[in-house]
């Protein structure tokens, strides 16, 4: 079945660590994203990716990196730099034309204490 | 820059009664609007989009939603609502470019 798969769907880190989101995407699709999740904020976006070796940051790119390495693959590090990293995460994939809907996946809940 | 503004947070219906979601969007060319729901601890699922084809739009599980220009609005609605219907939904808008801008959301909560 064709479609973006995220893992783990539940984390949990200690304050200070660095934790990766792992987004794998078998729709052969150019572009892929990421939004933060918070409760009565929409999707934030996070970071984007038109194309492979290629990403721009999006509204709240602070306290994350991404890599774009391969077409199907799309990983977020959430850093120690960022403030309050306790939210869901969600990864989407689209094939980057303008009228072109976006793919998720499942979520990742990623809870620091 | 564009922008999607859903008014409400919440809204509550009975189950048989008509659903209505609102939504106006800000931009400054012709935008594509979609609508996506999604459900506890899930990702977002596609509704339906608008692309300039038509300005009533049907989507999935008999919801529809009008594009009304002059309005900049792309209200989603649907005739008779079900308990399944529950959930929380996004309006969002793509223009000139990869980026989809998204509202806040309204959570839908539907009455026995």
């Amino acid at each position: 079945d064709g479609g973006i798969t995220q893992s783990p769907k539940y984390l949990f880190r200690k304050e200070g660590q660095n934790v990766t989101l792992s987004c794998e995407q078998n729709l052969n699709h150019d572009a892929m994203y990421w939004y933060r999740q918070d409760p009565g904020q929409g999707l934030r976006l996070i970071y984007y990716s038109q194309i492979v070796n290629d990403f721009q940051k999006g509204d709240i790119a602070e306290g994350y990196s991404v890599s774009r390495e391969k077409k199907e693959s799309f990983p977020l590090t959430v850093t120690s730099a960022q403030k309050n990293p306790t939210a869901f995460y969600l990864c989407a994939s689209s094939m980057g034309r303008e009228s072109g809907r976006a793919f998720f996946g499942q979520g990742t809940r990623l809870t620091v204490v | 820059a564009q922008s999607v503004t859903q008014l409400g947070s919440h809204v509550s219906v009975s189950e048989g009664a008509l659903v209505l979601l609102r939504c106006n969007y800000s931009s400054s060319v012709p935008p594509y609007l979609f609508w996506y729901v999604q459900y506890p601890n899930q990702g977002l699922q596609l509704l339906l989009k608008y692309t300039s084809a038509a300005t009533l739009v049907k989507g999935i599980n008999g919801f529809e939603a009008e594009f009304k220009k002059s309005e900049t609005s792309f209200h989603l609605t649907k005739p008779s609502a079900h308990m399944s219907d529950a959930a929380e939904y996004f309006c969002a808008v793509r223009t000139g470019g990869f980026k989809t801008i998204f509202g806040a959301g309204t959570r839908l909560f539907v009455k026995a």
